[in-house]
């Protein structure tokens, strides 16, 4: 019953490592999303994933790349962290969009980035 | 412009009162909405989907104004249970935004 797994939880970097942020779902969905929240900023989207295969850019994806590896992952990358990029990091997915009951968000515990 | 628009509060309410939270969206081609509901930066959750017709869910109301381009929440005979972060979302076909949040606080 493990929904959306993310990993890290933790982590720090120093200014200009890369890591790459790892989601996977288990509920066979198509939409994959990656989300920051910083304080009073509520989430914001960095890029989603409607289907396997493909991927689009939401509000700020400067900084980051995604992959969707398959069906059931969609990684986060960032090539070369700066500290403005500390925040908190959800992946969500989502059914294929129609009845809104297929439209609930299922999202992953998230990652607290620090980049120092 | 962003988005999504909410007053982000926080909104300090007595126990027992009716708290009403509006949010408007920009882009009339936005097709579905709902409310969120996060404590203390975990996960967000999903509180209730917001149907053109309005609908209610216990003490919860939520209301669509298309023409106007805005959504409502209101809560009654708030618990201090109620105290939490209130996210407006709005999707697109598969891009989905959130508005930045409305606090609320329950006083007891």
């Amino acid at each position: 019953n493990a929904g959306v797994t993310q990993t890290p939880k933790f982590q720090v970097l120093k200014t200009g490592q890369s890591m790459t942020l790892q989601c996977a779902q288990d509920m066979n969905h198509n939409s994959m999303y990656w989300y920051r929240q910083d304080p009073g900023m509520g989430l914001r989207l960095i890029y989603y994933s409607a289907s396997e295969g493909t991927t689009d850019k939401g509000e700020v994806p400067n900084g980051y790349n995604v992959s969707r590896l398959n069906k059931r992952e969609f990684s986060l990358r960032l090539e070369s962290a700066a500290p403005s990029q500390t925040s908190v990091y959800f992946c969500a997915s989502r059914g294929s969009p129609g009845a809104l009951s297929n439209e609930k968000l299922f999202f992953g515990s998230g990652t607290q980035l620090s980049v120092l | 412009r962003k988005e999504v628009e909410q007053d982000p509060g926080p909104f300090n309410v007595p126990e027992g009162a009716t708290v009403a939270f509006n949010c408007t969206y920009s882009n009339s081609a936005s097709q579905s909405f709902f409310w969120y509901r996060q404590d203390c930066r975990k996960e967000p959750k999903l509180l209730m989907s917001v149907y053109s017709s309005g609908n209610e869910d216990g003490r919860f109301t939520a209301q669509l104004n298309r023409a106007s381009q805005y959504i409502s929440l209101l809560i009654r005979d708030s618990k201090l249970s109620d105290s939490a972060t209130y996210l407006c979302v709005v999707n697109r076909g598969d891009k989905i935004i959130f508005g930045k949040g409305t606090r609320l606080h329950i006083l007891p």
